[in-house]
């Protein structure tokens, strides 16, 4: 069975800081793929990127990057110079190919809460 | 476009009786889902749709029954509510399941007293 785990549940930080939000996953398929969705306090969720077990290049968008590691197990988040509208849930998920009884469902993390003070 | 749509977005019930929630997606998605989402647990699977016709339980299914007759609408039906059931509702559709990224409703506050 797939499984996500977001150990960190609240981070807060200052505003400029940098952070990083930390995602271990576990799977038994060999090609899956990895999401981060934000949920700001308006209530809705955001895509932020998605990731295929192939492809363990590094990503950066903006302010905004990820460090796939295959290895480790991990897909984490960073925001580097981190503002005030940075402040949400974020949220790490899982999902694997569709087949078997998978059906390439989204698996989520327990989300982590960043909160950034100005 | 609309995108995933979702009513209502606040619903208060009272132990015992039941509702539909509503959700509809205007992007010819065959992979439709509902989750809910309970404070410290993230989003869980209640039920998704491979297409019209065709459904399936996800993680937490029980008190929950889904039917999808087109392609648009995938609606989520409370059959008795209880308190337990109070949480936030998630209706997502994507293109095929897998992979691709999945589309988000709005959601559904829902207080069952």
């Amino acid at each position: 069975a797939q499984k996500v785990t977001q150990a960190q549940t609240e981070i807060s930080v200052v505003e400029k800081e940098d952070v990083t939000l930390d995602c271990v996953y576990e799977t038994r398929d060999t090609t899956y793929y990895l999401f981060w969705y934000k949920q700001p306090p308006s209530g809705e969720l955001v895509f932020l990127i998605r990731r295929n077990s192939f492809d363990e290049q590094n990503e950066i968008s903006g302010r905004y990057s990820w460090n796939f590691q295959k290895s480790t197990s991990s897909f984490n988040f960073t925001i580097t110079a981190s503002q005030v509208v940075d402040s949400a849930v974020y949220f790490c998920a899982l999902s694997e190919l569709a087949g078997g009884t998978s059906y390439g469902k989204l698996t989520f993390g327990q989300g982590t809460i960043l909160t950034v003070h100005p | 476009n609309a995108g995933v749509t979702q009513t209502p977005k606040f619903q208060v019930l009272k132990t015992g009786q039941s509702m539909t929630l509503q959700c509809a997606q205007d992007m010819n998605h065959e992979y439709m889902s509902w989750y809910r989402q309970d404070p410290g647990m993230g989003l869980r699977l209640i039920h998704y749709s491979v297409g019209a016709g065709i459904t399936d339980q996800g993680e937490v299914p029980n008190g929950y029954n889904v039917s999808r007759s087109t392609t648009e609408d995938f609606p989520l039906r409370l059959l008795s509510a209880a308190p337990s059931q109070t949480s936030v509702y998630f209706c997502a559709s994507s293109y095929l399941p897998g992979g691709y990224e999945q589309y988000f409703g709005p959601g559904t506050r829902l207080t069952v007293t």
